[in-house]
């Protein structure tokens, strides 16, 4: 099993609907996630971090699911500006971050 | 959050020659980190950088092939040594903001290798 784990995508969706991403991870004894926005040739950009109660910024909502090991992205009302590529990031001890292949998004007109 | 400067942000070299990358941050940081991130791939962690030791590479990568400094507790640099095609990615440096959690990064180096 991999470490962390995004299905690529790309999630093709239309403006205004609502999409969502699951990530698993195996280690069980992980305590902080994250998800990073990442745009073509730059660099991840912090997101939002995901809380065990679970968080949200607006349009966006991230979940913790510890029973089933997995974090999840929910973003609603999509814009063509939410276009990206969404990495999963988890910490997996004292500076060992393991980052998901990513999840593409591409919110058509 | 931390502001990191990343430089070059992109350069084409020859095979066979180096490359290196700096990377300045706005406050003093213990570990900096050096990724590379292949075409159509996510993050691999290259190495840690502690100021004052050597860096701590990943299984994979060796200090010969990408030799590291970190002369104080704001600056590092990543070299890339005798470059091969195999080479062409993005490296991004990043430190831990305040808190010891989340990763910021530099805008990252994009390498071609002829």
């Amino acid at each position: 099993r991999k470490e962390v784990e995004q299905d690529p995508g790309p999630f093709n969706v239309p403006e205004g609907a609502t999409v969502a991403f699951n990530c698993t991870y195996s280690n069980s004894a992980s305590q902080s996630f994250f998800w990073y926005r990442q745009d073509c040739r730059k660099e991840p950009k912090l997101l939002m971090s995901v809380y065990s109660s679970g968080n949200e910024d607006g349009r966006f909502t991230a979940q913790l699911n510890r029973a089933s090991q997995y974090i999840s992205l929910l973003i609603r009302d999509s814009k063509l500006s939410d276009s990206a590529t969404y990495l999963c990031v988890v910490n997996w001890g004292t500076y060992k971050y393991i980052f998901g292949t990513g999840t593409r998004l591409k919110v058509l007109a | 959050s931390a502001v990191i400067s990343q430089k070059p942000s992109r350069d084409i070299c020859q095979r066979g020659t180096s490359l290196t990358i700096q990377c300045q941050v706005d406050s003093q940081v213990t570990m900096m980190f050096w990724y590379r991130q292949q075409p159509g791939q996510s993050l691999t962690l290259i190495a840690t950088a502690n100021q004052g030791s050597e860096a701590t590479y990943e299984s994979g990568f060796v200090i010969d092939k990408f030799p590291i400094s970190r002369p104080n507790l704001t600056f590092s640099t990543l070299t890339v040594s005798n470059l091969s095609p195999e080479d062409s990615s993005i490296y991004l440096c990043s430190v831990e903001g305040m808190g010891g959690e989340k990763l910021f990064f530099g805008s990252g180096t994009q390498l071609s290798v002829l």
